[in-house]
């Protein structure tokens, strides 16, 4: 199976802030990465797919980047609605999420 | 309005068996893959099992894969795990996705999930 690990685990940041989480695989998995949000009591949503292709309705502050085994997840200005733990997933094989970076406010 | 509604969880044993089912509405069924992910109080997210739009190809995650099946039927619109010698570690909500394509995954569309509590 290939593995994903994120980066960090947890962030505190400020509304405004620019936050980054990193996801990489263990091994080559081409952009075939997926970012998905997910708030307490909440099913999972998914803002991006194929690594950078932004779902319909998600705010463009969301971008993905990245490719083979290191990918990037970055709100460009964080908002209120955006403290939440998100989770990237690839589906190049049998689909594995990684362990969920949770950003809170600081 | 695309909506996915699981059911079936419960309360059972180590090693008894439960079937979850989950119904879909609002969108054309059988032009998409659909999975179970799973997740337990506290955790992260799991994927657990997926099967393609026509059902002639499924996966399994290797921490089910023997004891869990995954099926559909396109004409109820519905899509079904059948879990057998439960664990207590296979103790989660069981949420239903939709793949956004044929295949696996992504995963667009979630129901809220069923909850499967696995206690002696």
């Amino acid at each position: 199976d290939i593995q994903m690990t994120q980066s960090p685990s947890s962030l505190s940041a400020s509304v405004g802030d620019r936050v980054t989480i990193t996801c990489r695989a263990s091994q080559s998995i081409s952009t075939s990465l997926n970012w998905y949000q997910q708030k307490p009591g909440k099913a999972p949503t998914l803002l991006i797919s194929a690594a950078s292709t932004l779902q319909s309705g998600v705010p463009s502050r969301f971008s993905g980047s990245g490719s083979r085994t290191d990918f990037t997840l970055t709100i460009s200005s964080l908002q209120p609605e955006d403290f939440a733990t998100y989770y990237c997933q690839q589906t190049y094989s049998t689909p594995f999420f990684g362990p969920g970076t949770k950003v809170d406010m600081k | 309005e695309v909506q996915l509604v699981e059911s079936g969880g419960g309360v059972v044993r180590p090693g008894e068996s439960l079937r979850l089912s989950c119904t879909a509405s609002g969108f054309t069924f059988d032009d998409h893959g659909m999975s179970w992910v799973r997740q337990a109080p506290g955790k992260g997210l799991e994927w657990v099992s997926g099967i393609n739009w026509k059902g002639g190809s499924t996966a399994y995650a290797d921490s089910v894969k023997g004891r869990f099946t995954i099926s559909r039927n396109n004409a109820k619109n519905s899509l079904y795990l059948h879990m057998v010698r439960l664990r207590a570690e296979d103790t989660a909500f069981y949420h239903c996705a939709r793949g956004k394509h044929g295949g696996y995954g992504p995963q667009d569309y979630w129901g809220q999930g069923t909850l499967v509590t696995v206690s002696s």
